[in-house]
């Protein structure tokens, strides 16, 4: 079955970066796109990147363009996101997902990451 | 940018009741338009994908419909295990982008 399995909780303080790893299986993970969405307390969740895991393509939301960076490691099939220059309101929780097979909607998820970002 | 409101944000229903969550769009364009459901501390699972097709293991009782900028999800029998936050989420083509609703809560009555 498909399984997205991310990394641990983190603390980080202001400025620093944050990154979040998504472990993928029970699928073809050169074949799918894996998106991350991430979602402050009380918040509507919030795109923020994707990567095409075939052949490593990355587009990022303008709101995010210049801190965070998408990339994969075909060989032990995970995604990584890397969030920089962290701020209190990037206090959120992290999720990776895997887009459907080019119909633009998430159809498995990985349990969320929380970061917080605290001095 | 896409704009997608939800309405309403809070809805109160009892068990058995029919319940419809309208999602509206800034933009007219496709259907690639999708629902999921989220209970609190987990991730959100879809529920309704391309507007109106059901995702696989999802009760028959949740539908989707619309086109255009106005989309609705309906829930025709509400169960006590569909007490939860609903998103819309849409993709525009132009701009390759993903947006997410406001969410609405649907809470015991």
């Amino acid at each position: 079955q498909v399984q997205l399995v991310q990394s641990g909780a983190e603390v980080k303080k202001p400025g620093a970066s944050v990154n979040v790893s998504c472990k993928a299986s029970g699928y073809t993970f050169t074949s799918y796109a894996i998106h991350w969405v991430r979602q402050a307390p009380g918040q509507r969740p919030e795109w923020m990147g994707w990567i095409n895991a075939g052949n490593g393509n990355t587009k990022y939301s303008q709101k995010f363009q210049g801190r965070v960076t998408i990339t994969r490691d075909t060989s032990a099939t995970i995604v990584y996101m890397e969030l920089s220059s962290l701020r209190s309101e990037d206090t959120a929780v992290y999720y990776c997902a895997r887009e459907s097979g080019g119909d633009y909607y998430f159809d498995h998820w990985g349990q969320g990451t929380l970061a917080t970002v605290s001095s | 940018d896409i704009q997608m409101t939800q309405s309403p944000s809070t809805l109160s229903a009892s068990v058995g009741d029919r319940v419809t969550i309208t999602c509206r769009a800034s933009l007219t364009f496709s259907t690639w338009l999708a629902w999921y459901q989220q209970k609190p501390g987990k991730a959100p699972r879809l529920l309704i994908y391309k507007a109106s097709s059901l995702a696989s293991g999802v009760p028959s009782r949740f539908s989707g419909s619309g086109s255009g900028t106005e989309f609705t999800l309906t829930i025709s029998s509400l169960q006590p295990d569909d007490f939860a936050t609903y998103y819309c989420q849409q993709y525009h083509p132009y701009f390759r982008t993903w947006a997410f609703g406001q969410g609405t809560k649907v809470e015991i009555k």
